[in-house]
């Protein structure tokens, strides 16, 4: 498996709380992805990173920021959680380029926001 | 609008059998596209890449064709067993500056002993 590792694993948070989720990635790729799956709705973009502080925006993004500082980390926030935002969350990274297009995720977040 | 679709409603074949699930999409030039499996609370996993050159490709018991006509992909599972029983996701990959996955909403399948 490749090492891709997301915490917390799951958590409870109260609607107008901040919540901030993070994926921290050994393989030394390029690319760090944040996803939203939802019944109905598949796997849908929240934002990405192509580099250490490149990011954009992906499908899916009000509501949410991004921060990537360091090479192997990606932080998810949520400024001000609303019940919209109760979801599983994963992560992925992939290093495309070269014939390295597979994308690898995460073992994903489960967010409730009450 | 950009589109990606997959068969919503659940896939059940019988054992031995040859599953194949449809993508489709619109409005996209991919360079790339790919198929993942996805199991009940786990993360996706990779299966196959096909380029927009490519007319198919196989692994094992699977096969994946691409036709950039009619925007359509079709993943064919062959000597379907049980433990195929999964989710599948395609993702068209778009290259355009940077690198964005996009994914279909995935089709159930379920393979009945």
């Amino acid at each position: 498996d490749a090492g891709i590792t997301q915490s917390p694993r799951h958590k409870v948070t109260e609607t107008g709380t901040p919540v901030t989720l993070r994926c921290h990635q050994t393989e030394n790729h390029r690319y760090m992805y944040w996803y939203r799956q939802d019944p109905g709705h598949g796997l849908r973009l929240i934002h990405y990173s192509y580099g250490v502080k490149d990011t954009d925006k992906g499908e899916v993004s009000d509501g949410y920021s991004v921060s990537r500082s360091k090479t192997e980390d990606f932080l998810l926030t949520l400024e001000s959680a609303t019940s919209s935002q109760t979801s599983v969350y994963f992560c992925a990274i992939s290093d495309p380029g070269g014939g390295r297009e597979t994308q690898y995720f995460g073992p994903g977040t489960r967010l409730l926001v009450l | 609008s950009q589109k990606i679709e997959q068969n919503s409603e659940a896939l059940n074949i019988q054992e031995g059998k040859t599953a194949t699930l449809t993508c489709n999409y619109t409005n996209y030039s991919p360079a790339y596209l790919q198929w993942y499996r996805q199991d009940p609370g786990r993360g996706p996993v990779f299966l196959l890449l096909i380029r927009e050159n490519e007319k198919e490709k196989r692994k094992e018991r699977l096969k994946v064709t691409f036709d950039t006509t009619l925007k359509q992909s079709l993943f064919h599972i062959t000597a379907s067993q049980p433990a195929d029983s999964a989710t599948y996701l395609c993702a068209l990959l778009t290259t355009s500056g940077t690198y964005k996955y996009i994914f279909g909403t995935g089709t159930r399948l379920k393979v009945l002993a």
